[in-house]
């Protein structure tokens, strides 16, 4: 099993559609959240981050965090077709070399 | 002004040859690393350098040589290329290993393909 598990799609929406993304893990100690965006033939860029369970906003995109059911999302409101790309989820634990172990990366196409 | 930079962006070799990757950044960052993603966007670490030291040193074949001649610059060398070499390798720079919040920031890949 994965440490991190992510749907990798393709996810296709109508522009203006609420979008979802998940990803579970298995790791108790991972303690920092990420979520990334990569643009086709770009490298990936940090969208979101946060460390405690609950949720984080920053205008349409809200990160949200479930560390008891080990699972975290990240929400698109209004979305638009500038938003398709790949989403790769990403955490970190306290200890250990600070490793990043990414998930696989959903793409997403937000369709005008 | 580019934050982190990789040459060449595209890398086509026959198998068995010898490569390398080159990667500076202009950010002031004391890290940087080597990730590897495959076909399917999967995004795994590498190395990683703090310092122009080796932190973090995955299980890759010993044919992949990381090098970095001062903090700004970290590149990769790749010996008797094999076909399973191809995938997009991205570098990366943080501000200093030591707090785990660090943010990465990744270049823009150099994609391998090898015949």
């Amino acid at each position: 099993q994965k440490e991190v598990e992510q749907d990798p799609g393709p996810l296709s929406v109508p522009e203006g559609a609420i979008v979802s993304l998940n990803c579970t893990y298995s790791n108790s100690a991972f303690q920092y959240f990420m979520w990334y965006r990569q643009y086709s033939r770009k490298g990936p860029e940090l969208l979101m981050y946060t460390y405690s369970s609950g949720n984080k906003e920053d205008g349409r995109f809200t990160a949200q965090v479930d560390k008891s059911s080990k699972y975290i999302s990240l929400f698109i409101r209004d979305s638009q077709p500038s938003d398709s790309a790949t989403y790769l989820c990403a955490m970190r634990q306290r200890t250990g070399g600070f490793k990043t172990i990414f998930g696989a990366g959903t793409r997403l196409f937000v369709k005008a | 002004d580019t934050a982190v930079s990789q040459t060449p962006k595209y890398l086509v070799t026959q198998m068995g040859n010898d490569k390398s990757i080159k990667c500076e950044q202009n950010l002031g960052h004391d890290t940087m690393y080597w990730y590897k993603q495959d076909s399917k966007k999967f995004l795994k670490i590498m190395f990683s350098y703090n310092n122009k030291e080796l932190i973090i040193n995955e299980t890759v074949p010993n044919r992949f040589s990381p090098k970095s001649p001062d903090k700004a610059h970290l590149n990769l060398h790749i010996n008797s290329l094999e076909l399973g070499d191809s995938a997009v390798y991205f570098c990366a720079s943080s501000q200093a290993s030591g707090t785990f919040q660090e943010t990465q920031y990744f270049g823009p890949g150099t994609r391998l393909l090898v015949l």
